[in-house]
C-alpha cells in the first residue's frame, strides 16, 4: 500500500479557531488531493496539487487553503473553522497514470 | 467540467448472485479507470484498475471498459455479505500534461444473506 499518513486522526475544535490538517506521503507522488466526505454526499474535492507549490481549487474550496512546500507534504488549513466544516477529511496521492491511494482520514468536529 | 456518473442505489442482491455496478464518464480522452470500495467509516480502497477496452478479471471481480460508449462497469460474482459497501468509480482525466482523478458519487451495494 502507498505510504500515506494523515494527522491528526481526530480533532475537536471551536468555531473561529484555525486548524491545519497534514498529509504526508512517502511514494514521491506528484499529485495530491484533499477531499471531504459528509453523510449523503460522495467525496468532494477541496483542493488538488500537481506539484510543489502548484495547487488548484476543487468544488468546495471556500474557507480552505492549502500549501505544498515539499513533494511529500500537503497541508490543509481552515483559517477560521465553522460548524459546516465538521466532516471527515481524506487525503490522497497519485503517481503518473496510476491510481489514487488514500490516507486513513481525519475526523474533524467543530463545536 | 469532467463528470463521472453512477447510480447511487442502494443496489440489493441476494447472496451468491452477480452484482453489476455501472459508471459513465464525460471525457473521451480519459485513459485510466478505477473502482474503489468503501466500508462505512473507512477510507476508500482500490479494488480494480482498467486501462484498455474489454474485460479484466481479478478473483470474483471483473471490470469492463467500453471507451466508445464511455462506460465502465464492475461485476462481482458470488456476492457475499462482506461485499456490502459503497463502490466508487474513478476516472483519470488527462489535460495539458497533467492528470486529475474525478470520482462518481458511489453506488451503495447491499448483499442480502
Amino acid at each position: 500500500d502507498a505510504g500515506i499518513t494523515q494527522s491528526p486522526r481526530h480533532k475537536v475544535t471551536e468555531t473561529g479557531t484555525p486548524v491545519t490538517l497534514r498529509c504526508h506521503q512517502t511514494e514521491n507522488h506528484r499529485y495530491m488531493y484533499w477531499y471531504r466526505q459528509d453523510p449523503g454526499h460522495g467525496l468532494r474535492l477541496i483542493h488538488y496539487s500537481y506539484g510543489v507549490k502548484d495547487t488548484d481549487k476543487g468544488e468546495v474550496s471556500d474557507g480552505y487553503s492549502v500549501s505544498r512546500s515539499k513533494t511529500e507534504d500537503f497541508l490543509l488549513t481552515l483559517e477560521s473553522a465553522t460548524s459546516s466544516q465538521t466532516s471527515v477529511y481524506f487525503c490522497g496521492s497519485q503517481g503518473a497514470s496510476s491510481p489514487l491511494h488514500f490516507g486513513n482520514g481525519t475526523r474533524l468536529t467543530v463545536t | 467540467q469532467k463528470e463521472v456518473e453512477q447510480n447511487s442505489g442502494p443496489l440489493s442482491v441476494p447472496e451468491g448472485a452477480i452484482a453489476s455496478l455501472n459508471c459513465t464518464y464525460s471525457d473521451r480522452g480519459s485513459q485510466s479507470f478505477f473502482w474503489y470500495r468503501q466500508y462505512s467509516g473507512k477510507s476508500p480502497e482500490l479494488i480494480m484498475s482498467i486501462y484498455s477496452n474489454g474485460d479484466k478479471e481479478d478473483g470474483r471481480f471483473t471490470a469492463q471498459l467500453n471507451k466508445a460508449s464511455q462506460y465502465v462497469s464492475l461485476l462481482i460474482r458470488d456476492s457475499q455479505p462482506s461485499d456490502s459497501a459503497t463502490y466508487l468509480c474513478a476516472v483519470n482525466f488527462h489535460s495539458g500534461g497533467y492528470q486529475k482523478v474525478t470520482f462518481g458519487t458511489g453506488t451503495k451495494l447491499q448483499v442480502i444473506p
